[in-house]
């Protein structure tokens, strides 16, 4: 089926640090959206994209739909010890259906 | 404002036991979905229901699953007779359009 390439797979940083992680796909997607997943809770949207080349910022996260329709990225700057979960890209293939395609995640470790 | 509810949250059952998880959705969404999510395969969607409707089913592991959606407020996810590999969490979200918000999940143990 289809898949969405999700890297790095883990992250160590420091806290203070800028952090950055991609999805990629050879498909087109219509929507993307930005998932953050704490151990024993379910994942929580943080940023949904829209249009190709969109750049969106939810506070310290800042996240771009791919002007190819392939991929998209998520910053996070200035990281905090709360930043530390895995975190889920997902698209949407076609308009005509509410399926999101999932990423692997990139878990997310910070140190103070 | 009240999320996607699940219950129940943990779940310990013996081999060949029914399973029974359920779902609340948000007010207003029309569309839902069950998810199970293991470290070995990730997120996994099983089914989602439009309107009450399934659309797709086709990530349903085997007839030992079934799910329905007896109207908008509710929905349940049943396994018929639970093996030690259905041992996962299993979440449910609703959306409106295409962002899914998702529940706390139930995490089910089959020994």
């Amino acid at each position: 089926g289809q898949q969405l390439n999700q890297s790095p797979q883990s992250m160590f940083i420091q806290e203070g640090e800028d952090v950055s992680m991609n999805c990629t796909s050879s498909s087109i997607f219509n929507t993307w959206l930005w998932y953050k997943q704490e151990p024993g809770e379910g994942p929580v949207l943080l940023i949904a994209l829209y249009k190709a080349g969109e750049l969106t910022s939810n506070g310290r996260l800042t996240a771009q739909f791919g002007i190819t329709r392939k991929d998209s990225f998520l910053n996070i700057s200035a990281s905090i010890p709360s930043d530390v979960g895995i975190y889920f890209c997902a698209g949407q293939l076609a308009y005509n259906t509410d399926k999101l395609i999932f990423g692997t995640g990139t878990r997310l470790q910070v140190f103070p | 404002d009240a999320g996607v509810i699940q219950s129940p949250r943990h779940e310990v059952t013996e081999m060949g036991q029914e399973v029974t998880l359920r779902c609340k959705p948000i007010s207003g969404h029309n569309s839902l979905f069950w998810y199970r999510q293991t470290m070995m395969r990730g997120l996994e969607l099983l089914i989602y229901f439009n309107n009450n409707v399934p659309i797709d089913d086709s990530g349903m592991p085997e007839d030992r699953f079934s799910a329905k959606m007896p109207n908008a407020s509710f929905s349940t996810l049943k396994i018929q007779p639970s093996e030690p590999r259905d041992s996962a969490v299993y979440f449910c979200a609703s959306s409106s359009s295409y962002e899914q918000y998702f529940g706390p999940g139930t995490r089910l143990t089959v020994t």
